[in-house]
């Protein structure tokens, strides 16, 4: 089963609001992923975050690399239709990548 | 092809049918890893390849769930005795190396009905 847990499930918001998710584990992660996933489509590597409390961006992106490193966060400032996906984190388990469930993101025109 | 193709798109199998999923990596990359994905729910890992090598298949849910890659490019996902919690997304991504460099495909669409 999934490991890491995503919050919200889902968001409904205004186009031109900010958006703020996040992703929890129950174990250290040395790495956080966020991916995002279109209808029909496979994920997309948005960013990657490799180093606790690094805050990277990516356009109008941000996620950061929690202390812990048992969380992450990934906000989405000025928000716009396409932004319309559903974001997942992922972090490494041996060679591979373990994602969360999804937060599910509708930007109302 | 510039990315990670897979096909067919979409699959309907009847139940006790044998499938065969195919994945085309991105030239050249090392790394291809195939996952399933549930309605609502996130990729979970199936299996692993190094060049030629599975080097990891614990997420293969049971033995009717076979893959192969055997010149280290073009790999199939092989499910036999289809059943229907097979139903899923069915994802390949490939890498040049490691994980965090994966490029995915569209996927495969399998209903089993």
């Amino acid at each position: 089963g999934q490991q890491l847990n995503q919050s919200p499930q889902s968001m409904f918001i205004q186009e031109g609001e900010d958006v703020s998710m996040n992703c929890t584990s129950s174990s250290i992660f040395n790495t956080w992923l966020w991916y995002k996933q279109e209808p029909g489509e496979g994920p997309v590597l948005l960013i990657a975050l490799y180093k606790a409390g690094e805050l990277t961006s990516n356009g109008r992106l941000t996620a950061q690399f929690g202390i812990t490193r048992k969380d992450s966060f990934l906000n989405i400032s000025a928000s716009i239709p396409s932004d319309v996906g559903i974001y997942f984190c992922a972090g490494p388990h041996n060679n591979d990548m373990r994602f969360g469930a999804g937060t599910r993101l509708t930007v109302k025109p | 092809g510039a990315g990670v193709s897979q096909s067919p798109r979409y699959k309907v199998a009847k139940r006790g049918q044998d499938v065969a999923l195919r994945c085309d990596p991105i030239s050249g990359h090392v790394s291809l890893f195939w996952y399933q994905q549930a309605l609502g729910q996130g990729p979970e890992f199936l299996t692993y390849f190094q060049n030629e090598a599975q080097l990891d298949k614990s997420g293969l849910p049971s033995d009717r769930f076979f893959a192969e890659r055997p010149e280290g490019s073009v790999s199939t996902l092989k499910i036999q005795r289809t059943q229907q919690e097979d139903s899923a997304v069915y994802l390949c991504a490939s890498s040049p190396g490691g994980y965090t460099e994966a490029f995915f495909g569209q996927g495969t669409r399998l209903t089993v009905v």
